[in-house]
């Protein structure tokens, strides 16, 4: 079963604006990751926080975990048309017997030029 | 730097025929996975392999069979290809060594499989 739900389920932004995207889950987890996806590719990963994590930044990305409330969040700062893309959450559950993934359905980022 | 290798690209098949999907990677990693990815849904793990030798079912296992041939080369078959197997595969791996799951995984591009 699905354990992250991203939202919105698509997201369409000016060049320049900042993008935000959320990300829920249901069980105790060991990480929460975000993946890029362009059309037609594999999935590329972005930024993986820890549990004991609360945020953490990679370039124009910035990451919030929230265990509490079992929530993140992914910013995009200044977005450019090449932030075209769909962007997964992914968590490693805490106890979980498969060594995998569990991945949402994923936002459709489309930033317009 | 080729990374997560996946081979064919395509490929049709009729109802009932099988094939193998093949996946190599050469960044030394221990574990490799398999997923499948439907319209508007995320990826759902098929099977894993958390080391040479060793595999184990994911969430949805039925109608797939895997092989761990060597450490670089984790292989998916299809032994009666069913229309509910259409689907995007990808092959990932993922460095656990002393056995972090605190490491990303590293993505293929992908096996479109449409079966008539």
């Amino acid at each position: 079963s699905q354990q992250g739900e991203e939202d919105p389920q698509a997201l369409s932004i000016q060049e320049g604006e900042n993008a935000t995207m959320n990300c829920s889950y249901k069980t105790s987890i060991n990480n929460l990751q975000w993946y890029r996806q362009n059309s037609g590719r594999g999935l590329v990963h972005l930024i993986l926080i820890r549990s004991n994590e609360r945020e953490k930044h990679s370039g124009r990305l910035r990451v919030t975990l929230d265990t509490s409330k079992k929530s993140s969040s992914l910013l995009i700062t200044a977005s450019r048309a090449a932030d075209t893309a769909s962007y997964f959450c992914a968590t490693d559950e805490w106890g979980g017997g498969a060594d995998g993934l569990t991945f949402g359905k994923g936002t459709h980022l489309i930033i317009q030029p | 730097n080729a990374g997560v290798t996946q081979t064919p690209k395509f490929q049709v098949l009729k109802t009932g025929q099988s094939m193998t999907l093949q996946c190599a990677q050469d960044m030394n990693h221990n574990s490799m996975y398999w997923y499948r990815q439907d319209p508007g849904m995320g990826l759902r793990l098929i099977y894993y392999s958390a080391s040479e030798g060793t595999t184990d079912k994911g969430e949805v296992p039925n109608g797939y069979n895997v092989s761990r041939l060597n450490k670089r080369e984790f292989s998916l078959r299809l032994e009666s290809a069913a229309p509910s197997q259409t689907s995007v595969y990808f092959c990932a791996s993922s460095d656990s060594r002393g056995g972090s799951r605190n490491q990303p995984q590293h993505f293929g591009d992908g096996t479109r499989l449409s079966i008539l």
